[in-house]
């Protein structure tokens, strides 16, 4: 069985500086997504980034980027410049390696940005 | 293009009494998926159709739910009787297919409230 465990329920940050949001996973898979799903107030989740489990490079988009330890069974999202917008909760999630699989979601980080 | 819809966008309900709820998929996408979280615990997977066949049910609680996809479009998911822990909010998603994407989509989800 997978896992995704999410140790912070609540974090918050100063407008422009950075944080870190922690994940891990259990899984006895070889070949796996991982995902980091952002959902704002009242409105839906969207894809922050992805990250395939057999590259070694991390992912990174614009702002966001992740430090993944695939030994260490770990996916950390980081996300520089803070900006009052990404406010939200953080849900990181896994998926096997085969198209049309669900997720496996953690419990969530509520994100503040504080201005 | 729309995203994936969801209707009604809350519900509160008495025990014992039916629901059901809506989901309109980004056209086109033959995979939808139904996912539940519960207050303060991780988003679980409930089912996924491809077109109109359900392709994995293994997280569906129990008998007191049924979820249809006829015609492959839309998706309606009823709980009938609900009960006080079907509370929570109840998440659609759906995806292309093809060989090689992962990424799902996420509806605004319902909340549904049994009192």
């Amino acid at each position: 069985a997978q896992t995704v465990t999410q140790s912070q329920p609540e974090m918050s940050v100063q407008e422009a500086e950075t944080v870190t949001l922690s994940c891990t996973y259990d899984t006895s898979e070889n070949n796996y997504y991982l995902f980091w799903y952002k959902q704002p107030p009242s409105r839906q989740m969207i894809l922050v980034i992805r990250q395939e489990a057999y590259k070694q490079q991390n992912a990174t988009e614009n702002r966001f980027s992740v430090n993944f330890q695939k030994a260490a069974k770990s996916f950390s999202l980081k996300i520089s410049d803070s900006q009052l917008g990404d406010t939200a909760m953080y849900f990181c999630a896994f998926m096997k390696h085969r198209t049309g699989n669900q997720f496996y979601f953690g419990t969530g980080t509520s994100l503040t940005v504080i201005p | 293009e729309a995203g994936v819809t969801q209707f009604p966008s809350h519900s509160v309900i008495e025990k014992g009494q039916t629901v059901t709820l809506r989901c309109d998929p980004i056209s086109g996408h033959d995979n939808l998926y139904w996912y539940r979280r519960v207050m303060g615990k991780e988003i679980k997977f409930l089912l996924h159709f491809v077109k109109e066949s359900k392709q994995d049910e293994s997280g569906m609680p129990n008998n007191r739910f049924l979820a249809e996809r006829t015609g492959g479009t839309y998706s309606t998911l009823k709980v009938q009787p609900a009960e006080l822990e079907d509370s929570g909010v109840y998440f659609c998603a759906s995806s292309l297919g093809l060989a090689g994407t992962y990424e799902q989509y996420f509806g605004p989800g319902t909340r549904l409230t049994v009192t």
